[in-house]
């Protein structure tokens, strides 16, 4: 089975700066996809960003980018310029592909990473 | 922008009682989703539903838990017999038959007392 290890339970980071927040995965799959979900207080669940395991280029949207190490099945996201609306628990998740149906969409998530932003 | 909807936002029930949970899915996805996140702790995943037809499911999923899409637009989670752990929020996501991009509703937060 899939796991997700987020090992950071909190992190901090003044208004500005940049952050980055771990993950680890474990999996035997090739083609999976990856995420990062934020939850603010009002613990709605919103996407930050998407990676195929497939495409070895980085994402990225707008401040927030991903290091994507399959080798090591590391996802971290560095969030940069960080801001004040930032703060959030943030979420690592993973989806593996349909092929042989042992996986029809289900994401798998980490523990999560409180991130406290500093004005 | 379309987004997926939950009603009750809150929901509190008596221990025993059944709880109905409605979603409305972004209106061309055909993939549907409900997750619990216990308070404090991750967001797991408990069905998922394709084809008027559950295809995939946890245990935590048990005979307790149904889901139903009785009409075009809602996707329901019901509980028949609500124990006091069924305390968490309840989160409904969907998504499009080509893509890997799941969307969460805001969420409804059931309460058992």
């Amino acid at each position: 089975a899939q796991t997700v290890t987020q090992s950071q339970p909190e992190m901090s980071v003044q208004e500005a700066e940049t952050v980055t927040l771990s993950c680890t995965y474990d999996t035997s799959e090739s083609d999976y996809y990856l995420f990062w979900y934020k939850q603010p207080p009002s613990r709605q669940m919103i996407l930050v960003i998407r990676q195929e395991a497939y495409k070895q280029q980085n994402a990225t949207e707008n401040r927030f980018s991903v290091n994507f190490q399959k080798a090591a099945k590391s996802f971290s996201l560095k969030i940069s310029d960080s801001q004040l609306g930032d703060a959030a628990m943030y979420f690592c998740a993973y989806k593996g592909t349909n092929a042989g149906g042992t996986s029809y969409g289900k994401l798998t998530f980490g523990q999560g990473t409180i991130l406290t932003v500093h004005p | 922008e379309p987004e997926v909807t939950q009603t009750p936002s809150h929901q509190v029930t008596q221990m025993g009682q059944e709880v109905i949970l409605r979603c409305v899915p972004i209106s061309n996805h055909l993939y549907f989703y409900w997750y619990r996140q216990i308070l404090g702790q991750k967001v797991e995943f408990l069905v998922s539903f394709y084809n008027n037809e559950i295809s995939e499911k946890s245990e935590i999923f048990d005979d307790q838990f149904s889901v139903e899409r009785p009409d075009g637009s809602n996707f329901t989670l019901k509980i028949r017999s609500t124990k006091l752990e069924d305390s968490a929020m309840y989160f409904c996501a969907s998504r499009e038959l080509a893509s890997d991009t799941q969307y969460f509703g805001p969420g409804t937060r059931l309460t058992v007392l």
